[in-house]
């Protein structure tokens, strides 16, 4: 089944170690992108990519890094978590055409401690 | 830049009154307009866009330009349309592919 699939779900991890959370669909989307959701619900476009080797910055600076070898493939890195990386990331990828909807994936809760 | 703003932060209202969610947009070209919903533990997923002119769940958005207004109706709330709802605005022109939010409204319907 065509789906978006982020992984881990939950994760609660020690300040000063590295962090990859997966992102992967199989929806066959160019376009993929990273949100970071605050407290308040607030969502923040922090990466995106609109195909293989190719990423750029969003609108929140973010200290994570991405990378798009594969289609289907787009994980996010945290080279060194601190307490203010702990939040709700979205992975999200988008359909062309005259649609432009994004689906999302199910989220992983990052808690640094 | 374009920006969506969404005045609302909590909106409570009683299951069968009518319920309006507002969306303010700044932007100079011409935009696509679109409504996202997020129920409790479930995924973020569109609601409905601009361009379909459509009615989903029974809520409908007109875009209205002269206002720069895009709000999100509903004549008869029902309980489970408790959820968070997003603004999101595409610029149509060039490549530009990304969707900017706004801050989400929480609708609560109360029995």
């Amino acid at each position: 089944e065509a789906d978006i699939y982020q992984t881990p779900r939950y994760l609660v991890i020690g300040t000063g170690k590295k962090i990859t959370l997966e992102c992967s669909q199989t929806m066959g989307h160019d376009k993929m992108y990273w949100y970071q959701q605050d407290p308040g619900m607030e969502l923040h476009l922090i990466h995106y990519s609109y195909g293989v080797n190719s990423t750029e910055k969003g609108d929140l600076s973010s200290e994570s890094t991405v990378s798009r070898i594969r289609t289907e493939h787009f994980p996010l890195t945290l080279e060194s978590a601190r307490p203010s990386h702990t939040s709700q990331y979205l992975c999200a990828s988008q359909t062309g055409g005259f649609s432009y909807e994004q689906y999302f994936g199910p989220g992983t809760r990052l808690t640094v401690t | 830049a374009q920006r969506v703003t969404q005045p609302e932060k909590l909106l409570s209202v009683f299951k069968g009154a009518p319920v309006e969610l507002k969306c303010n947009y700044s932007y100079s070209g011409s935009p696509e307009l679109f409504w996202y919903v997020q129920y409790s533990r479930q995924r973020l997923q569109l609601l409905l866009r601009h361009i379909s002119r459509e009615s989903i769940k029974g809520f409908t958005a007109d875009l209205n330009k002269g206002e720069t207004s895009f709000h999100l109706k509903k004549p008869f709330a029902q309980e489970e349309d408790s959820a968070m709802y997003y603004c999101a605005l595409r610029d149509s022109g060039g490549s530009n592919y990304k969707l900017t939010f706004g801050k989400g409204t929480l609708l609560t319907v109360n029995p």
